[in-house]
């Protein structure tokens, strides 16, 4: 298995409030992903990096921001928590972009009441 | 706007019998396309890749083709077992090379004993 850490893997907490979920790698892999999974819309991409510093924006990254100061980190803060940010969120990493396969963490699952 | 299709979206089937799972997308300008399983409660596991330039690719039982022009692929799985039992998702790159995937909702296989 690709060495991919999530944390928290589960976490509920009250609208309004930020949090910060945590990606971590062991791969050295340049590009890193977060993506939520919820029932009848799948996958959708949330952000995503190409490298140190270097991010952008999927489908879906209103209400989310990212930071990824060191290649093994990639962090997905929600800034103000909302019952439509209840999901399962997935960290994927990719050595060679188009070129390898994405390899996904095991998932942290957020509820906001 | 790609869209990605998987039909059906369950599946039950005897153990041993061979099957095939349908994915389908909208647009054909795509950089690869992906295979990937998922059991409850995990992430996803990377299965098959095939490039845009590719027409299959083969894996111990399983066998995914490409058809760029008609926007179709299939996974075949042969000798079906009951640990083959998980969802399906198949996933286009859309196209830059980044692996910003585009998912499919997947099918759920049961191979009953």
């Amino acid at each position: 298995d690709a060495g991919i850490t999530q944390s928290p893997r589960h976490k509920v907490t009250e609208t309004g409030t930020p949090v910060t979920l945590r990606c971590h790698q062991t791969e050295n892999h340049r590009y890193m992903y977060w993506y939520r999974q919820d029932p009848g819309h799948g996958l959708r991409l949330i952000h995503y990096s190409y490298g140190v510093k270097d991010t952008d924006k999927g489908e879906v990254s209103d209400g989310y921001s990212v930071s990824r100061s060191k290649t093994e980190d990639f962090l997905l803060t929600l800034e103000s928590a909302t019952s439509s940010q209840t999901s399962v969120y997935f960290c994927a990493i990719s050595d060679k972009g188009g070129d390898s396969p994405l390899h996904f963490g095991n998932g942290t699952r957020l509820t906001v009441t | 706007k790609q869209e990605v299709t998987q039909i059906p979206a369950a599946l039950s089937v005897p153990e041993g019998e061979n099957l095939v799972l349908n994915c389908s997308f909208t647009d054909s300008a795509i950089y690869n396309l992906q295979w990937f399983r998922q059991d409850p409660g995990k992430g996803l596991t990377s299965l098959l890749l095939i490039q845009s330039s590719q027409r299959e690719q083969t894996s111990g039982r399983l066998n995914a083709s490409l058809d760029k022009s008609s926007g179709r692929s299939t996974l075949y799985i042969a000798a079906s077992q009951p640990g083959d039992s998980a969802t399906y998702l198949c996933a286009v790159d859309k196209g830059g090379a980044t692996n910003k995937l585009i998912f499919g909702t997947g099918t759920l296989l049961a191979v009953q004993p």
